[in-house]
């Protein structure tokens, strides 16, 4: 099977910009979350979809949203860029192993803001 | 919320001894614990989980014990090679989707 693709792999935009990143799951997964990864803050979880629906959210403003299309496919949007949003942007797929969920990412998105 | 700590923060060892990294969640509530190993570069990739129903959980060369009463589990890597240089994250779930990640260790193995 193949692996969670993002794309783009790097993205460069400058403050007040937006910014749209694209996370296709692992056949058959039907649950995408989205993850920022920074130096300082580690991974911190973003949000949560499942059946086109978000399931879960982290704690980060309004600005960061996200949605998922029937297909599974999920879209993270993040308005208003500022330069503290540059990270590496992880998404996972995941699927139900009997008692919980097993999460495998894909290769993330460098987001840098200038 | 669940809180996870992890130590050390960076870990060097000499090619063919033994790491060790400890995790402590907060959350009794919590059932699953994966461990992730993330190259320079690279995405994290699941190297190995544990359930609460279990106390060891063995693939070859690594390991994960579980400590429900003290809410802590550890990865053990025996024999290590270079190639196990990488940043190892623990994370807890408590089945769901919300995966609380540890800050992570950095392990450097010397030749």
């Amino acid at each position: 099977k193949a692996g969670v693709t993002q794309t783009p792999r790097y993205l460069i935009k400058t403050r007040g910009q937006q910014v749209t990143l694209s996370c296709s799951p692992i056949s058959g997964h039907r649950s995408v979350s989205w993850y920022q990864q920074t130096p300082g803050q580690g991974l911190q979880f973003l949000f949560e979809y499942f059946s086109e629906t978000q399931r879960n959210k982290g704690n980060f403003p309004g600005r960061f949203s996200g949605r998922q299309f029937s297909n599974s496919r999920s879209e993270m949007n993040v308005s208003t860029l500022e330069l503290g949003d540059s990270a590496l942007y992880l998404c996972a797929s995941s699927l139900w192993a009997g008692s919980s969920y097993e999460q495998y990412f894909g290769p993330g998105t460098r987001l840098t803001v200038t | 919320g669940e809180n996870v700590e992890q130590h050390p923060s960076t870990l060097s060892v000499q090619e063919g001894d033994s790491a060790v990294i400890k995790c402590t969640y907060s959350d009794s509530a919590s059932n699953y614990f994966p461990w992730y190993k993330q190259e320079l570069g690279k995405r994290p990739q699941l190297i190995i989980d544990i359930r609460s129903n279990v106390g060891e959980k063995k693939d070859q060369r690594i390991a994960v014990t579980l400590n429900k009463t003290a809410k802590h589990f550890s990865l053990h890597i025996t024999e290590t090679q270079p190639e196990d240089s990488a940043v190892y994250f623990c994370a807890a779930s408590m089945g769901g989707q919300n995966f609380v990640f540890g800050p992570g260790t950095r392990l450097s193995v010397l030749p």
